[in-house]
């Protein structure tokens, strides 16, 4: 199985700074990356597949890129609904999974 | 509007069963495969299992393969996960997930439930 590396595993921050979460892959896995989001207690949302393509209704301060095994997912601006886990996912075969998550706190 | 409702969580004690039910509606059901992810306390996702649009197909996570079993109704749009031989390290939020195509060699789940809890524990 491939496995997923995030850092860092949590982050503080304020309103309005720009942040920056890593996930790295053990193999390459060709741009076949998701980010989401879960908020406290609620479900996760998908936010960026394709390692930077951003789903439909989802803020365009949200950002992603990378390649081969090394990928990243910005936050320009950080708002306060912000405040969350994000997880990244490959999809590039089968089992998909996950990063461990990175929490970003408030500061 | 996409909606997926879990059902079926509980408290049920180790070597036991419990049977989760998925109720999807806001889009073509046959049209895409649903997975199952889990949550244990305070940690990270991990996929379950999957099943195609049809039914057909199935896959399943090695650390469920042989006591879990995913099915699906496409006559009431409901998914259901049956579990067996249920361990501790069983506790989890368990979601269901819709996938982005109808295979269970799908790339993302874009929409969720909200989750059903199984704590397994005597």
């Amino acid at each position: 199985d491939i496995q997923m590396t995030q850092s860092p595993s949590s982050l503080s921050a304020s309103v309005g700074d720009r942040v920056t979460i890593t996930c790295r892959a053990s193999q390459g896995i060709s741009n076949t990356l998701a980010w989401y989001q879960q908020r406290p207690g609620k479900a996760p949302k998908l936010l960026l597949y394709a390692a930077s393509r951003l789903q439909s209704g989802v803020p365009s301060r949200f950002s992603g890129t990378g390649s081969g095994t090394n990928y990243t997912l910005t936050i320009s601006s950080l708002q306060p609904e912000d405040f969350a886990t994000y997880y990244c996912q490959h999809y590039y075969n089968t089992p998909r999974t996950f990063g461990q998550g990175t929490k970003v706190e408030v500061k | 509007e996409v909606q997926l409702v879990e059902s079926g969580g509980g408290l049920v004690q180790p070597g036991g069963s419990l049977r989760l039910s998925c109720a999807a509606s806001g889009f073509t059901f046959t049209t895409y495969a649903i997975s199952w992810v889990r949550q244990a306390p305070g940690k990270g996702l991990e996929w379950v299992s999957a099943i195609s649009g049809s039914g057909d197909h199935t896959r399943y996570a090695d650390s469920v393969k042989g006591r879990i079993t995913v099915s699906r109704d496409n006559s009431k749009n409901t998914v259901f996960l049956q579990m067996n031989s249920l361990r501790a390290d069983d506790t989890a939020v368990y979601y269901c997930a819709k996938e982005d195509c109808p295979s269970t060699s799908c790339s993302l789940f874009d929409n969720w439930g909200q989750g059903t809890l199984v704590t397994v524990s005597s």
